[in-house]
């Protein structure tokens, strides 16, 4: 499996709390991405990052914030948590893009947003 | 914009018949096909990938995949299904260039003993 660490695992918090994510990678893979997954829905892509300190949006960026300081952490934060945002949260990595690099996912952090 | 398809909201099965699980696609140009499985509280792992050449793709685990463009389809195929491939499967399209992946809804495979 691909070196990546999410945490935490899960999280219970109420509305209009700040929440923060992390995903941490160990393979010095450049390009890291938040998704969420909710059902009937698939996997939807957040935000995602091409660098340090370089992001950009994706379709359901809306109420999500990124950081990327450093080459192996991707924090995502959700400023003011909505009941809308209770979800399982997946980080994913690659080496570059196009299809040669496929995406590696970590296991996903479950929220719960009251 | 691209998107996926996937029909069918759960696959039964018994063990060692044939599996399909079934993939439809939009996308403008030429597209670059995935198919992945997700395990219970687990992420999604790669299973296989079409980006140009023959049609039958082969992947991981005895999966492969047959790319039709006249369909725009993308099915996923298993000889003789395992009770160990019960899970979670999702199919995503990216739009050549645009480096972003579109998932769609997944299906859910139950193979019966």
């Amino acid at each position: 499996d691909a070196g990546i660490t999410q945490s935490p695992r899960h999280k219970v918090t109420e509305t209009g709390t700040p929440v923060t994510l992390r995903c941490h990678q160990t393979e010095n893979h450049r390009y890291m991405y938040w998704y969420r997954q909710d059902p009937g829905h698939g996997l939807r892509l957040i935000h995602y990052s091409y660098g340090v300190k370089d992001t950009d949006k994706g379709e359901v960026s809306d109420g999500y914030s990124v950081s990327r300081s450093k080459t192996e952490d991707f924090l995502l934060t959700l400023e003011s948590a909505t009941s809308s945002q209770t979800s399982v949260y997946f980080c994913a990595i690659s080496e570059s893009v196009g299809p040669n690099q496929p995406q590696h996912f970590g296991d996903g952090t479950r929220l719960s947003i009251l | 914009a691209q998107s996926v398809a996937q029909p069918e909201d759960q696959v039964n099965v018994a063990e060692g018949n044939p599996l399909t699980v079934k993939c439809t696609y939009s996308v403008s140009g030429n597209p670059y096909l995935f198919w992945y499985v997700q395990y219970p509280n687990r992420g999604l792992q790669f299973l296989l990938k079409y980006i140009t050449g023959d049609n039958l793709v082969k992947g991981s685990y005895g999966f492969e995949a047959e790319f039709n463009k006249s369909q725009t389809s993308f099915h996923l195929k298993k000889p003789s299904a395992l009770v160990s491939d019960s899970a979670l499967y999702f199919c995503a399209v990216e739009a050549w260039g645009n480096n972003r992946l579109a998932f769609g809804k997944g299906n859910q495979v139950v193979v019966i003993p």
